[in-house]
């Protein structure tokens, strides 16, 4: 079965740089999730998408925007970036469902991002 | 607002031996629950969910995990533990409108 992809899997920037991680979820999911994990930590929720629009927002540093386009995939933009960004990013998706009921989402392999 | 915890953050276990992972959630409705593996370095394995129905669930490598609403828990389990198990343990819950929680993760280290 199809799974959902990221790219790339690993990236290495300097300070102040920026970088773009994709999403591609599997197919007909229409909800894209954005996780990140720092070393020795658990995935924390950056933000949320459901047919282009964002759902929900979580602990997303301003530097940070994300977008999800109309063939459901989604990218993550960092700018200015930092040594404490250096993190495992994953990317999860499901069907929307709204309130009252709970889809199950599935994740990705994540991107590793190292920022020197 | 809902919540996992994990209260173990370390757990070592000889080769062979059982374990038992424990997790704790605070959530008002019925929850959805899940335990992950994690290898160092490596991305989230889905170990089993539990959604509904019977509250003992079994999953993959061996493992198994019981819903107990009276205690809000859902402990993993597995009756003999291979070195390959040594890795980081996540439970998680989700809740409706696809909100999805994290616990802290517990640190397995199997001796040999």
């Amino acid at each position: 079965a199809a799974g959902v992809i990221q790219s790339p899997r690993h990236l290495i920037k300097e300070k102040r740089e920026t970088a773009t991680l994709k999403c591609y979820p599997i197919p007909r999911h229409d909800t894209v999730y954005w996780y990140q994990q720092g070393p020795g930590q658990d995935p924390q929720f950056l933000i949320s998408f459901y047919e282009k629009m964002q759902s929900d927002k979580g602990s997303i540093p301003d530097r940070f925007s994300a977008q999800q386009f109309s063939d459901y995939h989604s990218e993550l933009n960092m700018s200015s970036l930092e040594l404490g960004d250096s993190a495992l990013y994953f990317c999860a998706s499901s069907t929307w469902t709204g309130e009252g009921s709970y889809n199950e989402q599935f994740f990705g392999p994540g991107t590793r991002l190292t920022v020197l | 607002a809902q919540s996992v915890t994990q209260p173990d953050i370390h757990i070592t276990v000889s080769e062979g031996a059982s374990l038992e992972l424990r997790c704790n959630y605070s959530y008002g409705a019925t929850p959805y629950l899940f335990w992950y593996v994690q290898s160092p370095g490596q991305g989230l394995q889905l170990l089993l969910k539990y959604f509904s129905g019977d509250t003992l669930v079994q999953g993959i490598k061996g493992f198994e995990a019981e819903f107990k609403r009276s205690q809000s828990s859902f402990n993993l389990r597995k009756p003999s533990v291979h070195w390959s198990d040594a890795a980081e343990y996540f439970c998680a819950v989700g809740s409706t409108g696809n909100q999805f929680y994290f616990g802290t993760g517990t640190s397995l280290t199997v001796i040999p």
